[in-house]
C-alpha cells in the first residue's frame, strides 16, 4: 500500500516562489507524479520523476528523492491563476493519489 | 478523439436505481483508471485496466461498484443500488506511455 502526506493548504503572493512538499511511503516505487487542478475541472498532468534530481519545466520544477521519499513541486513568478489544488501521486503497480494541496495566490 | 471523453457529464439519479458511467480513452491507450472525488477531498482510486491483464479492483467500495473493459477501449462504471454517498465525480484517465495520465472531464454524479 501507499501512505501520501501533503499540506492541506498554503498562500502565497503574486511573483514570488513558493514550494509544495510531497512525502509518501510505498513498498514499491515507479515514479512520482503532479497534477494540477482547478476547482470543478479536472486535472491536468504538470510533471513526471522517476530518478533522484530536479525536474525544470517553464515556471514549474518537480524534485525527488528516492531515498527520503520526498518530492517537492516548486512554483516560479507566481500567477494568480495558479491558484489551484496540487496533487501529489505515486506509482508501484498502480498510480495513487494525495488528498492534494490547495494554493491560493494572492496580490 | 483527442482527449479523454466521459459520458454522461451530469446524473441525477434516485435511491436505489443502478447507474452506468462511460470512459472512452484515448486510441491506443493500454492504461485506464477510474477515481472518484467528493467535493473539497482528494482522488480516490477505484480500478486500474492495463492491457489484457486482469484489472486492480482493489479501490472498490462495496460489491455495488463494477467496471469492465471492452476490447481494450471503453470502458464502463457500474454502480447499483445507488445510496447518496456515492454522489460525487466520477474522474477516468488513460495512458499509453509510462507517464502523463491524461483524465476526462468527469461525470458528476447526484443520488437524491
Amino acid at each position: 500500500g501507499q501512505n501520501i502526506d501533503q499540506p492541506t493548504e498554503m498562500t502565497a503572493t503574486e511573483g514570488a516562489i513558493v514550494q509544495i512538499n510531497c512525502t509518501y511511503q510505498t513498498s514499491g516505487f515507479n515514479g512520482l507524479f503532479w497534477y494540477q487542478q482547478h476547482a470543478g475541472e479536472a486535472p491536468t498532468f504538470l510533471s513526471y520523476n522517476v530518478l533522484d534530481g530536479l525536474e525544470e519545466k517553464g515556471r514549474f520544477s518537480s524534485f525527488l528523492s528516492r531515498s527520503k521519499g520526498y518530492s517537492y513541486l516548486l512554483l516560479k513568478e507566481l500567477q494568480m491563476k495558479d491558484s489551484a489544488s496540487y496533487l501529489c501521486a505515486v506509482r508501484d503497480q498502480k498510480v495513487t493519489f494525495g488528498t492534494g494541496t490547495k494554493l491560493q495566490v494572492i496580490p | 478523439g483527442a482527449g479523454v471523453s466521459q459520458s454522461p457529464s451530469n446524473k441525477v439519479t434516485e435511491k436505489g436505481k443502478d447507474v452506468e458511467l462511460r470512459c472512452d480513452p484515448i486510441s491506443g491507450h493500454t492504461a485506464l483508471y477510474w477515481y472518484r472525488q467528493s467535493l473539497g477531498q482528494g482522488l480516490e482510486f477505484l480500478i486500474y485496466f492495463q492491457g489484457n491483464s486482469a484489472p486492480d479492483k482493489s479501490g472498490l467500495p462495496s460489491d455495488r461498484f463494477s467496471a469492465e473493459r471492452t476490447g481494450g477501449s471503453v470502458s464502463t462504471l457500474t454502480i447499483q443500488r445507488t445510496q447518496q454517498e456515492d454522489s460525487a465525480v466520477y474522474l477516468c484517465a488513460s495512458s499509453g506511455t509510462d507517464y502523463g495520465y491524461t483524465f476526462g472531464s468527469g461525470t458528476r454524479l447526484t443520488v437524491v
